[in-house]
């Protein structure tokens, strides 16, 4: 099936640092949603976007629509150990189903 | 907490079994999305339900069959399994079937099977 490219595929950053992470695809998407997955829990969302070119924000975490359609970013300010996870990126074609087709994750890891 | 329940947490089963999974949407939601999580594949949607009919299908195996009862919970039963049907599998829900905004999909925790 298909995934989205994810990049990083994973990192270590400093308490602290901020954190970006990116989100392409091959194709267009009318809704982008970034999750964050804990070991052995489910995706939660973090945050959606509706609109080419929006941004929006959840916290320390802001999220982008990429102009094109096909692209999504997600930053992190001030990172800190709970920050740890897998984040996903997921893009969403409005329709008749919602069906949505996930990134290859990005593995956060954060030091003290 | 999502308010999507799964059940079981945790299934171990012979290759050549069969196996149903359970899924209870969040209060007033009518759609049940279906997800497989592999380390080879990543998350991928199998198959949707609304109000008790097949709205959408994905990456579902034949051998993989889906239902939604009246009072909305989900069922995944999954039979002549194989090792490589290891997997979490996944259920979220949402309100409408369409996407869109305040219709965003949240999870359950999941159930991870395992088959020996």
């Amino acid at each position: 099936g298909q995934q989205l490219n994810q990049s990083p595929q994973s990192m270590f950053i400093q308490e602290g640092e901020d954190v970006s992470m990116n989100c392409t695809s091959s194709s267009i998407f009318n809704t982008w949603l970034w999750y964050k997955q804990d070991p052995g829990e489910g995706p939660v969302l973090l945050i959606a976007l509706y609109k080419a070119g929006e941004l929006t924000s959840n916290g320390r975490l802001t999220a982008q629509f990429g102009i094109t359609r096909k692209d999504s970013f997600l930053n992190i300010s001030a990172s800190i150990p709970s920050d740890v996870g897998i984040y996903f990126c997921a893009g969403m074609l409005t329709g008749t189903a919602s069906k949505l087709t996930f990134g290859t994750g990005t593995r956060l890891q954060v030091t003290l | 907490d999502s308010g999507v329940t799964q059940t079981p947490k945790h299934l171990i089963t012979a290759t050549g079994q069969r196996v149903t999974l359970r899924c209870s949407p969040r209060s007033g939601d009518l759609s049940v999305y279906w997800y497989q999580q592999s380390l080879d594949q990543g998350l991928q949607f199998l198959i949707q339900y609304y109000n008790g009919e097949e709205r959408a299908k994905g990456n579902i195996l034949e051998r993989f069959s889906a239902q939604q009862f009246p009072d909305l919970h989900s069922e995944l039963n999954l039979s002549s399994l194989e090792l490589g049907d290891s997997a979490l599998y996944f259920c979220a829900s949402t309100l409408s079937p369409y996407s869109g905004s305040q219709n965003e999909q949240f999870f359950g925790p999941g159930t991870r099977l395992t088959v020996l």
